[in-house]
């Protein structure tokens, strides 16, 4: 149990288009769901955290207008990347807390972006 | 600001051996420290958790101790194999369910 889906795993875009990505809970309901981005070799840096019905919670030096985050429901939360710039070129990936497991965090796949 | 810091050098071990991660982390007070695995493009997957009133914990093959007063964890991996080979994230837990995240260390385990 516990599976994150992240899609799409890869995308490429032109520079100035907007890029969506989904993260879903498949077998459990995620209270909070969070988006990291990861640089080569360096840590997972915490974007912002994602409640269900509720506005995003940005992390200092996050745009918000930049990267935007909607939790529709309790399985199902998007990052839009809005007019992408080649320095949005990463890995995000995003995770979810089980109802009761808050401790734990469990991961999507991830989504390598490239912007052209 | 929090700061933590896994060995950025990749760690070879023969395969059998002992693997030992270390992971410190100054300016904060985690209620719990976890492990991660990563492999290459891939999201990180929960291994353990320990609490700060927790000496050590275990798991199969898996060993991680927790000192608030060196604010240290140690990783273990008792008879490792090539399987074993991943880069290994240790991560802060505290306020608001937030984790911060070293930057992780790669092990390499050679047959």
């Amino acid at each position: 149990g516990a599976v994150v889906s992240q899609h799409p795993s890869w995308v490429i875009c032109k520079s100035g288009t907007s890029v969506k990505i989904e993260c879903r809970s498949l077998d459990f309901q995620a209270t909070t769901m969070f988006w990291y981005r990861q640089f080569p070799k360096k840590s997972l840096m915490l974007m912002a955290t994602s409640n269900e019905g509720s506005k995003a919670t940005y992390e200092q030096g996050v745009e918000k207008d930049k990267f935007l985050i909607n939790h529709a429901s309790l399985t199902l939360s998007t990052l839009t990347v809005t007019s992408a710039h080649p320095e949005d070129s990463s890995f995000y990936i995003c995770s979810a807390n089980r109802q009761g497991l808050k401790n734990i965090q469990y991961f999507g796949a991830g989504t390598r972006l490239s912007v052209l | 600001s929090q700061k933590i810091e896994q060995n950025s050098e990749a760690l070879n071990i023969q395969e059998g051996k002992t693997a030992t991660l270390t992971c410190n982390y100054t300016n904060y007070s985690p209620a719990y420290l976890q492990w991660y695995r990563q492999d290459p493009g891939r999201g990180p997957v929960f291994l353990l958790l320990i609490r700060e009133n927790e000496k050590e914990k275990r798991k199969e093959r898996l060993k991680v101790t927790f000192d608030t007063t060196l604010k240290q964890s140690l990783f273990h991996i008792t008879a490792s194999q090539p399987a074993d080979s991943a880069t290994y994230l240790c991560a802060l837990g505290g306020n608001f369910n937030k984790f911060y995240f070293g930057s992780g260390t790669k092990l390499n385990v050679k047959p």
